[in-house]
């Protein structure tokens, strides 16, 4: 089965800037959606394929995808950012997720 | 505004079975694939299952783990979404999260608890 492997955490300073990888083989040739998710509440679509905001996501937030690394980027991380973050894809019949990515911000 | 609200989490025993729903609203149900994710204590998403929508055949895809055991299923009339949950182990135990989509899952309800407990 198709597997996906994100750090298990990230610290980043205010203001800087946050990089959250997510591995897979062949990653590249498959859509990437991002979620966040805050303590006690259900996690929000940040990304879809690969690089799309929906709507009232910050611009902060951007998505890239190639080769076997998809990244998600937080620019000008805030502190209301830090939530634990997961990367996704279809693999032929099913969903995969990674196993989440705790983002701290201090 | 897209609501999802799920019910019907609750403390079961194992080799029980239970039934969850999704009521739906704020978007055209009948168009949209819809899934089910969980997420047991202290860990990360996992997905479960997903329904197409009947105009692509209504068919359905399951994780490995509740393949042969778990049931998705909709109801367009009622715009209502629902898993049945058989021979349930301890390890099913999870918030149980209804979503719009499958990748990506644009919308999330707030998740009902299941408990699988002897």
């Amino acid at each position: 089965s198709y597997e996906l492997t994100q750090p298990p955490s990230v610290s980043v300073s205010p203001g800087q800037t946050a990089s959250i990888t997510c591995s897979g083989d062949e990653l590249g040739d498959k859509y990437v959606s991002w979620y966040h998710q805050k303590p006690g509440q259900s996690p929000v679509l940040v990304i879809y394929q690969d690089t799309k905001r929906p709507s009232g996501i910050p611009e902060r937030f951007s998505g890239s995808n190639s080769g076997n690394t998809a990244t998600l980027t937080i620019s000008g991380t805030q502190a209301m950012d830090e939530a634990d973050y997961y990367c996704q894809v279809w693999d032929s019949t099913a969903a995969v997720f990674g196993g989440g990515t705790k983002l701290t911000v201090l | 505004e897209v609501q999802l609200v799920e019910a019907g989490g609750d403390l079961v025993k194992p080799g029980g079975s239970l039934r969850l729903s999704c009521a739906a609203s704020g978007f055209i149900f009948s168009d949209n694939y819809m899934s089910w994710v969980r997420q047991a204590p202290g860990k990360g998403l996992e997905w479960v299952a997903r329904i197409k929508t009947k105009a692509d055949g209504g068919t359905t895809d399951y994780a490995a783990p509740v393949k042969g055991r778990f049931t998705i299923s909709r109801d367009d009339s009622k715009t209502t979404l629902y898993l049945q949950m058989n021979s349930l182990k301890t390890e099913d135990t999870a918030v149980y999260y209804c979503t719009t989509g499958s990748v990506p899952a644009a919308f999330w309800g707030q998740g009902t608890l299941v408990t699988v407990s002897s």
